[in-house]
């Protein structure tokens, strides 16, 4: 059975960084690729990026490149969410997903992870 | 950048009516090597992760109910659930991911009338 398991809530404040996790099992983590999807506060789902851990290819959406990283080690087959320098904006629900062949659908979700930034 | 756009962003339909979403992409999703349309919907309900309903623009993910049912090729794709249930109540996303950036539509609420 495939199984996503996502690090607990956060709350941090704005300019601290911050790493959440995405822990997988039941399947060959290194042949499907991974991602995270945001959802902030009352509003819909946005892509934010995949990884392949079987070889570290990322892709990022536009609007997130640059502003966190994603990663993964397939040693503890674990996937990561990763921001520098959190802001006020950055609140939101943060899914990982698994994707299908060839990196296509999400078909596969974690619970989600709530990270919550204030002052 | 592919631009998905759902409509109507709101929807109330009564029970054992039929409720149907659409989803327009910017460009086409339709692979023309494997006429494939690269196109998904899912169900969000309250406190839960999206679930995957229809992939492929038509093929239903297995346990999902045979009153939900897509359609569509190329740029306009269509949910249809046939008769409305009360556990039905969500808001329901396209996602394209026939190129990247992947994208999802900006959902729609579906309710009870």
């Amino acid at each position: 059975e495939v199984q996503l398991v996502q690090s607990g809530a956060e709350v941090k404040k704005p300019g601290e960084s911050l790493k959440i996790s995405c822990e997988a099992s039941g399947y060959s983590f290194t042949s499907s690729w991974i991602g995270w999807v945001r959802q902030m506060p009352g509003k819909g789902l946005e892509w934010m990026g995949i990884i392949y851990p079987g070889d570290s290819d990322t892709r990022y959406s536009p609007s997130f490149q640059g502003q966190v990283t994603i990663s993964a080690d397939k040693s503890i087959t674990t996937a990561y969410l990763q921001w520098s320098s959190l802001k006020a904006s950055d609140t939101a629900m943060y899914y990982c997903a698994r994707t299908g062949v060839g990196g296509t659908f999400f078909d596969y979700w974690g619970r989600g992870t709530l990270v919550t930034v204030s002052s | 950048d592919i631009v998905m756009t759902q409509s109507p962003d709101s929807l109330a339909v009564s029970l054992g009516e039929r409720a149907t979403i659409n989803c327009k992409s910017s460009q086409s999703v339709l692979y023309s090597s494997n006429n494939k349309n690269y196109l998904a919907w899912y169900q969000q309900k309250p406190t839960q992760p999206p679930k995957l309903l229809i992939k492929w623009a038509s093929t239903r993910e297995s346990g999902v109910p045979d009153r939900f049912s897509g359609s569509g090729s190329g740029t306009d794709f269509t949910l249809t659930i046939s008769s409305l249930q009360a556990e039905d109540v969500a808001v329901y996303y396209c996602l394209q991911y026939y190129t990247s950036p992947h994208s999802f539509g900006q959902g729609t609420k579906l309710e009870i009338k």
